[in-house]
């Protein structure tokens, strides 16, 4: 199957720093990615869908200000949690879909926060 | 709104099966994922369902009913291995992806 990589798998903040993830298609053009968090024992939330060159859709409730998506070329998507905050600790995955809608989405191994 | 229920958690014995059930409620069907996770990983795809009925695959088999809304992933000859959580998703009429909160099954020897 397909490939998609995150980088940094884990990374440790202090509060108020920003923090970049970046997600990487290694082997397929991505026209659409997706950012996730999931919060321990709970679901995947879906944060914002972002498509190669335009603006990312963000869920409601999600601050666009606050969580900064950049979709610049068909194999990079990065979040950029800006002014983090203990509160925003949680495991961040990413995952991209080729083509159509119909097509699978391949996730991310995740980014795992910690914000102190 | 739209809803996704699956049992919070399921026990079973190595060797033995299990089925992992899912109903759904959602504005239109594009079809219907199961996805497994461990603990600490991304998810990663097991099945994909659109048209009713049973796909096999393996140990693992998955089964739909869209006039039910329900679906189920049945796991044979169950492994250590297989302890995990499994998360169906539906997408809906937007192409978007809902997730259920997913199922922790533990597979006791």
């Amino acid at each position: 199957g397909a490939v998609v990589s995150q980088h940094p798998s884990r990374v440790i903040c202090k509060s108020g720093t920003s923090v970049k993830i970046e997600c990487r298609s290694l082997d397929f053009q991505a026209t659409t990615m997706f950012w996730y968090r999931q919060f321990p024992k709970q679901s995947l939330m879906l944060m914002a869908t972002s498509n190669e060159g335009s603006k990312a859709t963000y869920e409601q409730g999600v601050e666009k200000d606050k969580f900064l998506i950049n979709h610049a070329s068909l194999t990079l998507s990065t979040l950029t949690v800006t002014s983090a905050h203990p509160e925003d600790s949680s495991f961040y995955i990413c995952s991209a879909r080729e083509g159509d809608t119909y097509n699978e989405q391949f996730f991310g191994p995740g980014t795992r926060l910690t914000v102190l | 709104g739209q809803n996704i229920d699956q049992p919070t958690e399921m026990t079973a014995t190595e060797g033995a099966i299990v089925q992992i059930n899912c109903t759904y409620q959602t504005s239109g069907f594009n079809g219907l994922f199961w996805y497994q996770q461990h603990a600490g990983e991304a998810p990663t795809f097991l099945s994909y369902n659109v048209l009713d009925g049973l796909e096999e695959k393996g140990r693992f088999s998955s089964f739909l009913s869209r006039s039910k809304g329900y679906s189920y992933l049945l796991l044979k000859e169950l492994q250590m291995k297989d302890s995990a959580s499994y998360l169906c998703a539906v997408m809906d009429s937007n192409y978007q992806l809902i997730w259920g909160a997913g199922t922790k099954l533990i597979i006791k020897p």
